[in-house]
């Protein structure tokens, strides 16, 4: 059964850092690996999607990468903003056609103006 | 992209009402679907995997007749919380993917409150 940690539970910075999230899996057996942000009362947005043949992915400020062997994923945010407070979830996908996303518990990030 | 809309965004009902819930895939055709819960300050909990043209798999622990899952079309499926109780009262939210090479899109969600 696929187990998802992400570290740390809670972020809080001022405005302007660099920011990494960790995320780790049990089973590497993925197909490809989403990170999500919830902002609260809200579904979920897809940041970035990663295959399990890649080794990291960019969109704007967000960086991604995966280690699938190791069982590791980070997502970096540079110069953070505080319109990227939210809650970051790292969710791999299994191998099957139809493989589920297993959540982690999310991390909590507050950015102050 | 791929959207996937979800309706209604809230909806209040009273203990011991069916209350139904909506997810639609509007610009792609979902032969699987995937309803979620998540309770306050915690993650989701995959409830069920929604098939269509067939029946739904039920996640362990996850009462079936409680929460019947309807997927008649490639675009459509729905949700329905039975008699329904406070204790039922959480966000619910569903997700489809296009092929397996793309990500999961996730409805907006529908928060239910039971009184």
């Amino acid at each position: 059964k696929q187990e998802v940690t992400q570290i740390p539970a809670a972020l809080s910075v001022p405005e302007g850092e660099n920011l990494v999230l960790n995320c780790s899996f049990t089973d590497s057996a993925i197909y490809n690996l989403q990170w999500f942000r919830q902002d609260p009362g809200k579904g979920l947005t897809s940041l970035l999607l990663i295959q399990s043949s890649q080794r990291e992915q960019t969109s704007g400020r967000l960086n991604a990468s995966l280690d699938k062997s190791s069982g590791r994923s980070t997502l970096y945010i540079a110069a953070s903003q505080p319109g990227d407070s939210a809650t970051y979830l790292c969710a791999p996908r299994g191998g099957t056609s139809y493989g589920k996303l297993t959540f982690g518990q999310g991390t909590i990030l507050t950015v102050h103006p | 992209g791929a959207v996937v809309s979800q309706h209604p965004s809230r909806v209040i009902c009273k203990s011991g009402t069916s209350v139904k819930i909506e997810c639609r895939s509007l610009d792609f055709q979902a032969t699987t679907m995937f309803w979620y819960r998540q309770f306050p300050k915690q993650s989701l909990m995959l409830m069920a995997t929604s098939n269509e043209g067939s029946k739904a798999t039920y996640e362990q622990g996850v009462e079936k007749d409680k929460f019947l899952i309807n997927h008649a079309s490639l675009t459509l499926s729905t949700l329905t919380v039975t008699s329904a109780h406070p204790e039922d009262s959480s966000f619910y939210i569903c997700s489809a993917s296009r092929a397996r090479e793309n990500g999961y899109t996730f409805g907006s969600g529908t928060r239910l409150t039971v009184v």
